[in-house]
């Protein structure tokens, strides 16, 4: 089944300590990126990739690391998380052309106390 | 730098009727998609719908459809027959296609809809 894995599904840490944000896809796609959901704020994208050792920052890049070492996984790194990176968090996947759409994971949310 | 107003944080609909849900967005681009997702309570995008801006032919998929306006730059979804399963968060999405080779997709704020039975 074509998917995009994100783990965990919830996440509870405290400040400071390191955590990292799991996302595979089996689709071969291209392009991943990782995007942030806030009420009344919407989806922010935080980083983004377009292929093996290609990433760039999105909106929102501060306090977040990725890499891309295989096309298929996108982890997202918080080497020092603090509170107000309490939120949803997306992965998503997509072809490398415009006319494709994103394809989601299941969302992680993140508590930071 | 483009951006995506949905103006209606929640709005309701009674099971069986028809809801339209309104989205606007700013951009130069001439050339872009626009996307409804929908977000269930379970969490996940969805994606509803997609139009493509250089097609003059409303988007329709089953009981979704749109009213796109691009002189207006307007992107309505219109939910007919309303059920259950609808009661979701939608967000209206824009993705220039002159983006040089990377997706830059923006969206809105989301609208809250539940659909009373």
């Amino acid at each position: 089944e074509a998917q995009v894995t994100q783990n965990p599904r919830y996440l509870i840490t405290v400040t400071g300590k390191k955590l990292t944000v799991t996302c595979s896809q089996n689709m071969n796609h291209e392009y991943m990126s990782w995007y942030r959901q806030d009420p009344g704020l919407g989806l922010r994208q935080i980083y983004y990739s377009m292929n093996v050792e290609v990433t760039d920052k999105g909106d929102v890049p501060e306090g977040y690391k990725v890499s891309r070492k295989e096309k298929r996984n996108f982890p997202l790194i918080l080497e020092s998380p603090s509170p107000n990176q309490t939120s949803l968090y997306f992965c998503a996947s997509s072809l490398a052309l415009t006319s494709s759409p994103l394809h989601f994971g299941n969302g992680t949310r993140l508590t930071v106390t | 730098a483009q951006t995506v107003t949905q103006s209606q944080p929640e709005m309701s609909v009674q099971e069986a009727e028809t809801v339209t849900l309104s989205c606007t967005y700013d951009t130069s681009e001439s050339n872009y998609y626009l996307f409804w997702y929908k977000q269930p309570p379970s969490r996940q995008m969805i994606l509803v719908i997609r139009q493509e801006a250089y097609k003059q032919q409303n988007a329709t998929e089953n009981r979704f459809s749109v009213n796109f306006q691009k002189a207006a730059k307007s992107f309505s979804l219109k939910i007919s027959d309303s059920q259950l399963g609808d009661t979701a968060m939608y967000f209206c999405a824009f993705m220039p296609s002159n983006s040089g080779g990377y997706q830059k997709v923006t969206f809105g704020i989301g609208t809250k809809l539940q659909v009373i039975p």
